[in-house]
């Protein structure tokens, strides 16, 4: 599976949009971007997932770049609620094993 | 709601003694998975079974970890003669197979600490 690079910490003001970059330069082909968050003292949080294209569900929007190298987490409407760890994950479709979780973003949203 | 429930949610034990989670699954999950984290770090894998076949194993799982699925429904991790490295959070995962591949629900995890 590719490796991911994220920032380790991002502010955001309640209310406003919150963008979680993530860098995975040497992804290949048949490799999907999935995001999880975790919470203080939860189990990990499944968010969204892409190929290609820009995806939206009702936690989140995904934007993969064109050539696939990075791509963006939005939170349209961030509230305190949302305060977790944000980890990027790069693995095979379909793949039938484990996660490889690095140390994720983390995101505070402040009043 | 019937999520993946975790049980004991906290354990503190005296090392080289033994101890055993349980990890129920969403019922009709087949995929269960068993991950650690320790404080800062991202989970890191230990093994998965599908329905009750142990299908990987992390070198991390070293011989004083051992993980069940019986009947393909519960789980449990056992771990021997405790030593204070092992002193984390054990959480558990399941999936629904090929259907819901992408997805791995997790549950609250079993804060396990040595003393």
């Amino acid at each position: 599976d590719a490796k991911t690079t994220q920032p380790t910490s991002m502010d955001c003001a309640e209310g406003r949009a919150a963008n979680l970059p993530c860098n995975h330069s040497t992804i290949s082909g048949n490799e999907y971007v999935y995001w999880y968050r975790q919470i203080h003292s939860q189990g990990p949080q499944y968010i969204i997932h892409g190929l290609k294209n820009n995806e939206t569900n009702e936690m989140a929007s995904l934007i993969i770049t064109e050539d696939r190298k990075s791509s963006t987490l939005i939170l349209p409407h961030a509230t305190l609620r949302d305060t977790a760890v944000y980890y990027c994950i790069v693995r095979v479709g379909r793949s039938q094993g484990n996660l490889i979780f690095g140390k994720g973003t983390k995101l505070s949203v402040k009043p | 709601d019937t999520g993946v429930s975790q049980d004991p949610r906290h354990k503190i034990t005296k090392r080289g003694q033994n101890v055993t989670f349980r990890c129920d699954p969403i019922s009709e999950h087949n995929r269960l998975y068993w991950y650690r984290q320790t404080l800062g770090q991202g989970p890191e894998f230990l093994t998965y079974f599908q329905n009750e076949a142990q299908l990987e194993k992390s070198r991390l799982l070293s011989d004083r970890f051992s993980a069940e699925r019986p009947k393909g429904s519960f789980s449990t991790l056992e771990i021997q003669r405790t030593e204070q490295g092992d002193s984390a959070m054990y959480l558990c995962a399941s999936s629904a197979g090929l259907a819901g591949i992408y997805e791995q629900y997790f549950g609250p995890g079993t804060r396990l600490t040595v003393t």
